[in-house]
C-alpha cells in the first residue's frame, strides 16, 4: 500500500543548509514531488523528481533520491526566514493517473 | 491565468447546517481533486474527477458528503448535515492529464476553511 512518512519538525539557523526527509513505502512510484504551504495558504510545488533519477537540482534546492531505500531528501541551501513553512512530499503510482500520496509534513523554523 | 479559485475562503456555521463549497480549476486541467486538511489526520484525498467524471470517491468520509462537476470549469463540495468534526481546511486541486512531462503535478487553491460550531 501507499504510506509516506515524514518527521514533524525541523529547526535550523538563517544561513544554514536544511535537510527534510521523507520515505514512501510503494516502490512503484512514478514521481515524487516536493510540495510548500504557507500559513493560510494552499500547497505549491517547488520540485519534483522522476524515479529513474538520483538527484535534481534547482537553484537553492537539490531532492536525492535513493530508490533502493525509498527514502528522498530535500536540501535547502543558505535557509533564510521566508522558508519557514510545511513542507510535503508526496508520490504518484504508476496507472493511478495523477492521483497523489501525502507526506504527513515537515514544519521547517528558521531563526536568526 | 488566475489559478484554482476556491469559494468561499472561510466559512463558519452551526452543526446540522448545509456547506457548499466550490471550485473553479484552471482551464484545460482534466483532472480535478478535492482534499481535506487536519492536524489530526493530515492532508486526506477525498474525490477526484477526470473530465467531469468521478473516478475514486473512496476517501469521502460518509454519506453526508457528496461532490459534483456539472462542467469542466465548476465543482461543489457538499456536506449535510454538517458536524463540529467536519471542521477542516478544504482544497481543492487541478491537474493536466497523463501523457506529457510533469503531468501529474497538481495546483491547489487557497482552500475553505470550515468551522461547525
Amino acid at each position: 500500500g501507499e504510506d509516506v512518512e515524514q518527521s514533524l519538525f525541523l529547526s535550523v539557523r538563517e544561513g544554514d543548509s536544511s535537510v527534510i526527509n521523507c520515505t514512501y513505502t510503494d516502490s512503484s512510484s512514478t514521481y515524487l514531488y516536493w510540495y510548500k504551504q504557507e500559513p493560510g495558504a494552499g500547497l505549491q510545488l517547488l520540485t519534483y523528481i522522476f524515479s529513474n533519477m538520483d538527484m535534481k537540482q534547482d537553484q537553492r534546492l537539490t531532492v536525492l533520491l535513493n530508490k533502493k531505500d525509498k527514502h528522498l531528501s530535500l536540501r535547502i541551501a543558505d535557509t533564510q526566514t521566508g522558508d519557514s513553512a510545511i513542507y510535503f512530499c508526496a508520490e504518484s503510482i504508476a496507472g493511478t493517473a495523477s492521483k497523489l500520496t501525502f507526506g504527513t509534513g515537515t514544519r521547517l523554523q528558521v531563526t536568526l | 491565468d488566475a489559478g484554482v479559485i476556491q469559494s468561499p475562503r472561510h466559512e463558519v456555521t452551526e452543526m446540522g447546517q448545509e456547506v457548499t463549497l466550490r471550485c473553479k480549476p484552471i482551464s484545460g486541467h482534466d483532472y480535478l481533486f478535492w482534499y481535506r486538511q487536519t492536524m489530526m489526520r493530515g492532508l486526506e484525498l477525498l474525490i477526484y474527477f477526470n473530465n467531469n467524471v468521478p473516478i475514486d470517491d473512496s476517501g469521502m468520509p460518509e454519506d453526508r458528503f457528496s461532490a459534483k462537476m456539472p462542467n469542466a470549469s465548476f465543482s461543489t463540495l457538499k456536506i449535510q448535515p454538517s458536524e463540529p468534526r467536519d471542521s477542516a481546511v478544504y482544497f481543492c486541486a487541478s491537474s493536466e492529464g497523463q501523457g506529457y512531462p510533469g503531468a501529474n503535478v497538481l495546483t491547489f487553491g487557497a482552500g475553505s476553511r470550515l468551522t461547525v460550531l
